[in-house]
């Protein structure tokens, strides 16, 4: 199985809600990352988990939090987010990695999220 | 912040044409990566070529990579309408995490 399942596939949102999104592998990775990704724009990371430890956070605001319950599970609560939220958050997973680096990520079909 | 650049920001070619992608970084690296992303989906990785390697095959792909110029490239061979989609790089520098380049646009018509 290499796949990372996302959902919801789509979210609707007020600036007051709190809602989260989910991610899923079942390929043993240890590695996990939640990107964000605008229209016609690359993927910008957002949070590395490594062995279920927050690893890299990117200066994202507080009102994203991240938690990995587990190894397979990486999910995203969002609380009092702005208009210029909306966007496509994407999680991957890999390997660890090896003396040639970061191996191939696994990515998920995404979120498009919408903030009103 | 993006460490590759990718020229050309988009590219249009007609079905059994080449198509030719290429991307710069800026310091070292451990391996380059190039991904596909159909529109709103998620990545789709291509192939890796590490920072020892000249040139590497995937079937109609071929990636080369130049550490002297810190420089890639992408070759489709005989292009579909299927290959229709952006394109990125992503840089490994320090093992931690993927830098992504703005990405090429590719648009192939029948």
């Amino acid at each position: 199985d290499t796949e990372v399942t996302q959902t919801p596939k789509h979210l609707v949102m007020g600036m007051t809600n709190k809602k989260s999104l989910k991610c899923e592998q079942h390929m043993g990775h240890r590695a996990m990352y939640w990107y964000k990704q605008k229209a016609k724009k690359p993927p910008e990371l957002m949070f590395v988990y490594s062995y279920e430890k927050l690893s890299i956070n990117e200066s994202v605001p507080s009102r994203f939090s991240p938690e990995c319950p587990n190894s397979s599970l990486l999910n995203l609560h969002l609380h009092a987010l702005q208009p210029e939220d909306s966007a496509l958050y994407l999680c991957a997973s890999s390997q660890d990695g090896d003396r040639g680096g970061l191996g191939t990520q696994y990515f998920g079909p995404g979120t498009r999220l919408t903030v009103l | 912040s993006q460490q590759g650049e990718e020229d050309p920001q988009a590219l249009s070619i007609q079905e059994g044409e080449n198509a030719t992608m290429n991307c710069s970084y800026k310091t070292s690296i451990n391996n380059l990566q190039w991904y596909r992303q159909n529109s709103g989906r998620g990545l789709v990785h291509l192939i890796l070529i590490r920072s020892n390697e000249r040139e590497k095959h995937s079937g109609r792909l071929r990636v080369t990579l130049d550490t002297s110029k810190k420089s890639s490239s992408l070759l489709i061979t005989a292009s579909r309408a299927a290959d229709t989609a952006s394109y990125f790089c992503a840089t490994d520098q320090a093992g931690t995490a993927l830098i992504f380049g703005k990405g090429t646009t590719l648009s192939v018509s029948s």
